[in-house]
């Protein structure tokens, strides 16, 4: 089983349509989340980091549920500029860690 | 004003070759990090280091080598290439307080195709 599974899409939706992506995570021990962004054959970004009260940043909402251990990312009035591919991105435990990343979602917004 | 910069963006090369990429950062962080993505765009991280010091070191073949001569450059080494070392390598940078954790800066990433 992958350590961070997402639905690789792709997710074409009209422009200013709703979309939602999901992410569950196998390692309980997992203390930080994130989304990052990352555009063709470009260097991943981030887009936000998760809490578990979830968290808003403009039109982009995230959500975390540690007893599932799963993520969300909702993405609302989507933008052309929202094509990309949203990278699903957890810690790995306690201690000096890396970032464990999903495949990605890649979301197409379409005129 | 570049943060984490590395260099070459791109590197064609052939089997057997030996290479180097270079890693700089001037964001003042202590820990650098490479990744590599493969062909299905997945991200996997290589090794780490926190102030010249290696902290993670992944089951990556012992062909390859990092270094790092001070906090704000690490380097990897790569002996002996194989086509299955064809990705994209990135690095990155952060600041690692304890207990919390910040975001990862990346560099724009070299491309490496083995022939």
């Amino acid at each position: 089983r992958k350590e961070v599974e997402q639905d690789p899409g792709p997710f074409n939706v009209p422009e200013g349509a709703t979309v939602a992506f999901n992410c569950t995570y196998s390692n309980s021990a997992s203390q930080s989340f994130f989304w990052y962004r990352q555009d063709c054959r470009k260097e991943p970004k981030l887009l936000m980091s998760v809490y578990s009260s979830g968290n808003e940043d403009g039109r982009f909402t995230a959500q975390l549920n540690r007893a599932s251990q799963y993520i969300s990312l909702l993405i609302r009035d989507s933008k052309l500029s929202d094509s990309a591919t949203y990278l699903c991105v957890v810690t790995r435990g306690t201690g000096r860690r890396a970032l464990t990343f999903g495949s990605g979602t890649r979301l197409q917004v379409q005129p | 004003d570049t943060a984490v910069s590395q260099t070459p963006k791109y590197l064609v090369t052939q089997m057997g070759n030996d290479k180097s990429i270079k890693c700089e950062q001037n964001l003042g962080h202590d820990t650098m990090y490479w990744y590599k993505q493969d062909s299905k765009k997945f991200l996997k991280i290589m090794f780490s280091y926190n102030n010249k010091e290696l902290i993670i070191n992944e089951t990556v073949p012992n062909r390859f080598s990092p270094k790092s001569p001070d906090k704000a450059h690490l380097n990897l080494h790569i002996n002996s290439l194989e086509l299955g070392d064809s990705a994209v390598y990135f690095c990155a940078s952060s600041q690692e307080p304890q207990p919390d954790y910040n975001e990862q800066f990346f560099g724009p990433g070299t491309r490496l195709t083995v022939l």
